[in-house]
């Protein structure tokens, strides 16, 4: 079975530019995660869908930050203009969903973001 | 709302010997809880999960945790540790009767020594 896929593994941009991380995750899965790792910290949840619904974007700095689940498949997150304090590692999860309570979350690589 | 902290930034150990991550919640729910693990440049892998019932679970690796409800403890344990078991260690809890989103602690790095 095919893990969560996330591209591209590494970036470099400047601050005040854009990026875009894609995510695309396990076959069957209806709820899909966006995470931030900074350095030295755990992950923080910025985004969770089921299917292609926003269920939880409590977190997300959505001045500069935004993500879309077109389909309720695929997921890209956005981040536009970037700052110094998002260089992070940003990782994509996903998991059954649909009602099946305390199933596992499986998590994709991640994208280490620098901006310089 | 609900936190984790894990008490110990950095453990280190010798091969073959014991080792206990510490993990403490709150929440003013019931909640689930996990271990998952981190090798470098990897994603998160699930070690193991309490959702109810025995409060002792075991997971993979010979990795196993004791959930203490008065305590509000889910520490992580292994008898006999190898060099592979180098890694990053994060602790998380989820609400039952929420979105189940995962809140993590800092995480506890696990250096093996030979």
């Amino acid at each position: 079975e095919a893990g969560v896929a996330q591209s591209p593994r590494y970036k470099i941009i400047e601050k005040r530019q854009s990026v875009a991380f894609w995510c695309n995750p396990i076959s069957g899965h209806a709820t899909l995660y966006w995470y931030q790792q900074i350095l030295g910290q755990g992950p923080k949840l910025l985004i969770q869908f089921q299917n292609n619904g926003v269920v939880d974007d409590s977190q997300l700095p959505k001045d500069r930050f935004s993500a879309e689940r077109l389909k309720g498949v695929d997921s890209t997150l956005k981040i536009q203009p970037a700052k110094l304090e998002d260089s992070a590692v940003y990782l994509c999860a996903s998991s059954l969903g649909q009602g099946v309570r305390g199933t596992e979350a499986f998590f994709g690589q991640g994208t280490r973001l620098t901006v310089v | 709302a609900q936190s984790v902290t894990q008490l110990d930034s950095q453990v280190p150990v010798f091969e073959e010997a014991p080792v206990e991550l510490r993990c403490n919640y709150s929440s003013s729910v019931s909640v689930y809880l996990f271990w998952y693990v981190q090798y470098p440049n990897q994603g998160l892998q699930l070690l193991l999960k309490y959702l109810s019932g025995s409060t002792l679970v075991k997971g993979i690796n010979g990795f196993e945790a004791e959930f203490n409800k008065s305590q509000t403890s889910f520490h992580l344990r292994k008898p006999s540790v190898h060099i592979s078991d180098t890694a990053e260690y994060f602790c998380a809890v989820s609400d039952p009767s929420g979105s189940e989103k995962l809140v993590f602690g800092k995480g506890t790095k696990l250096t093996v020594n030979p």
